[in-house]
C-alpha cells in the first residue's frame, strides 16, 4: 500500500525567506503525488500534482515540488514566503485500486513571521 | 462555479446522540467522498460514491456510521450513536469522475462530542 511521511510537523520561516516542506513516499509502483493546502476554516485546495510527466512540478502561488525517485521524495518549495502562506500543508499519494484513493500525510504547519 | 457546500459548519452533541451532515457537490461531479479529519492528522477516507453507488467504504465504521447519496447528487453522512472519538472535522469532496485526479473539498463540518 502507498503511504507518505511528512518529516516536519511544524516549519517556521520569516517572510521573504525560502520555504521547504519535506515529504517522503512509499509506493509499490509509480505513484501520483500531490500537495494540498488547508487554510483555517477553509477547504483543502490543490497546490500541485505529479502524475509521471515532468519531475519538476509548478503549482499555484509560486510553489513547486520535485519528484525524486532515487530518494523517494516529493519536497515542496517556494523561493520567498509570504504571510498568506501560513497554513497546513498535506502531502498526498494516490492509491489506485479500481478507483482513485487519496492517502494523506499527517500535515506540516507552516508559520510565517514578519 | 459554486464549490462544494456542507452543512452545518459546526455541531456539538453529547455521546450516544445521533448527528447528520449534508453535502452538495459541484454540479456535474459524479464522484463524492467523505473524509474524517481528527485534530493533528490528515484526512482519512470514510466512503466514496460513484454516482449513487458505493465504490469504497472499507474504512467506514459501519456499526455506527452510514451514508447515502440518493439520486447521485447530494449526500448525507450519519453517526448513530456518537462516541467521544468521533470528534473531528468531516470533509466532503467531489470530482468529475474516477479518472479525474483533482478532488474539490468543502469547508467541512466540525463535530464535537461531549
Amino acid at each position: 500500500a502507498q503511504s507518505v511521511t511528512q518529516l516536519d510537523s511544524h516549519v517556521s520561516v520569516s517572510e521573504g525567506t525560502p520555504v521547504l516542506l519535506r515529504c517522503n513516499y512509499s509506493s509499490s509502483y509509480s505513484p501520483s503525488l500531490f500537495w494540498y493546502v488547508q487554510h483555517p476554516n477553509k477547504g483543502l485546495q490543490l497546490l500541485l500534482k505529479y502524475t509521471s510527466a515532468a519531475t519538476l512540478v509548478k503549482g499555484i502561488n509560486g510553489f513547486e515540488a520535485e519528484f525524486k525517485k532515487s530518494e523517494t521524495s516529493f519536497h515542496l518549495t517556494k523561493p520567498s514566503a509570504h504571510m498568506s502562506d501560513a497554513a497546513e500543508y498535506f502531502c498526498v499519494v494516490s492509491q489506485i485500486t479500481g478507483f482513485q484513493k487519496l492517502v494523506f500525510g499527517t500535515g506540516t504547519r507552516l508559520l510565517v513571521s514578519p | 462555479e459554486a464549490g462544494v457546500a456542507q452543512s452545518p459548519r459546526y455541531k456539538i452533541i453529547e455521546k450516544r446522540q445521533s448527528v447528520a451532515f449534508w453535502c452538495n457537490p459541484i454540479s456535474g461531479h459524479a464522484t463524492l467522498y467523505w473524509y474524517q479529519q481528527i485534530l493533528g492528522q490528515g484526512p482519512k477516507l470514510l466512503i466514496q460514491f460513484q454516482n449513487n453507488g458505493v465504490v469504497d467504504d472499507s474504512q467506514l465504521p459501519k456499526d455506527r456510521f452510514s451514508a447515502e447519496r440518493l439520486k447521485g447528487v447530494d449526500s448525507t453522512l450519519k453517526i448513530q450513536p456518537a462516541k467521544l472519538e468521533d470528534s473531528a472535522v468531516y470533509l466532503c469532496a467531489s470530482s468529475l469522475g474516477e479518472s479525474s485526479y483533482e478532488q474539490y473539498f468543502g469547508p467541512g463540518t466540525r463535530l464535537t462530542v461531549t
